[in-house]
């Protein structure tokens, strides 16, 4: 158990819909980190954010958002669904910045039907 | 982007043999990290080495670092069924993030 927490594990949903995914860090950590993992992309990085702040920024898309909240905790936000974005979405945190190693959550896993 | 890049893509071996799996990377870095991913799971943090090391051990890994040729070797001796998983490494950090190659998919043979 790496300790990162994220929920739902699971999500189906439709085009055109709106989902919201949790983190919460391990104990301690004040960088969250979100990664996109699919088939034919890798496994994206997305955004990190540190102590509440944006700290870093990757391949999101505008239809995406996050944000890190006082406790820590973060939420990515994802819009105007499409089939293409069906993917695993992986939450990470670090103790501070990212030349550190990463602790990664089991991830969700979001169907767009 | 994919800042390193593993190579091979795939790798098949009996268990007890040895695997090496290499990675390269585009920019300079502070470290180099190594990750397992079981299928569908989370990754899971090998090894880091850092730009000034050349060789690091840790149990049966052994990761080398040679920063001229933008490149890492990740070994894993006397393999076993249960290292049967994806590696990736990981570099860069900083204001780009730290960017995952696709990864190197081992499986070892009973």
């Amino acid at each position: 158990d790496s300790g990162v927490t994220q929920t739902p594990k699971h999500l189906i949903t439709a085009t055109g819909q709106r989902v919201t995914l949790r983190c919460s860090p391990r104990s301690g950590d004040l960088s969250v980190y979100w990664y996109q993992q699919s088939l034919d992309q890798g496994l994206q990085f997305l955004i990190q954010y540190y102590n509440g702040e944006e700290r870093a920024k990757g391949n999101i898309l505008e239809r995406f958002s996050a944000q890190q909240f006082p406790d820590l905790h973060s939420e990515l936000n994802l819009s105007s669904l499409e089939l293409g974005d069906s993917a695993l979405y992986f939450c990470a945190s670090s103790l501070a910045g990212s030349r550190e190693k990463l602790f990664f959550g089991s991830g969700t896993q979001l169907s767009v039907l | 982007s994919q800042q390193g890049e593993e190579d091979p893509q795939a790798l098949s071996i009996q268990e007890g043999e040895n695997a090496t799996m290499n990675c390269s990377y585009k920019t300079s870095i502070n470290n180099l990290q190594w990750y397992r991913q079981n299928s569908g799971r989370g990754l899971v943090h090998l090894i880091l080495i850092r730009s000034n090391e050349r060789e690091k051990h840790s149990g049966r890994l052994r990761v080398t670092l040679d920063t001229s040729k933008k490149s890492s070797s990740l070994l894993i001796t006397a393999s076993r069924a249960a290292d049967t998983a994806s590696y990736f490494c990981a570099s860069g950090g900083g204001a780009d993030g730290l960017t995952f190659g696709k990864g190197t998919h081992l499986i070892i043979q009973p």
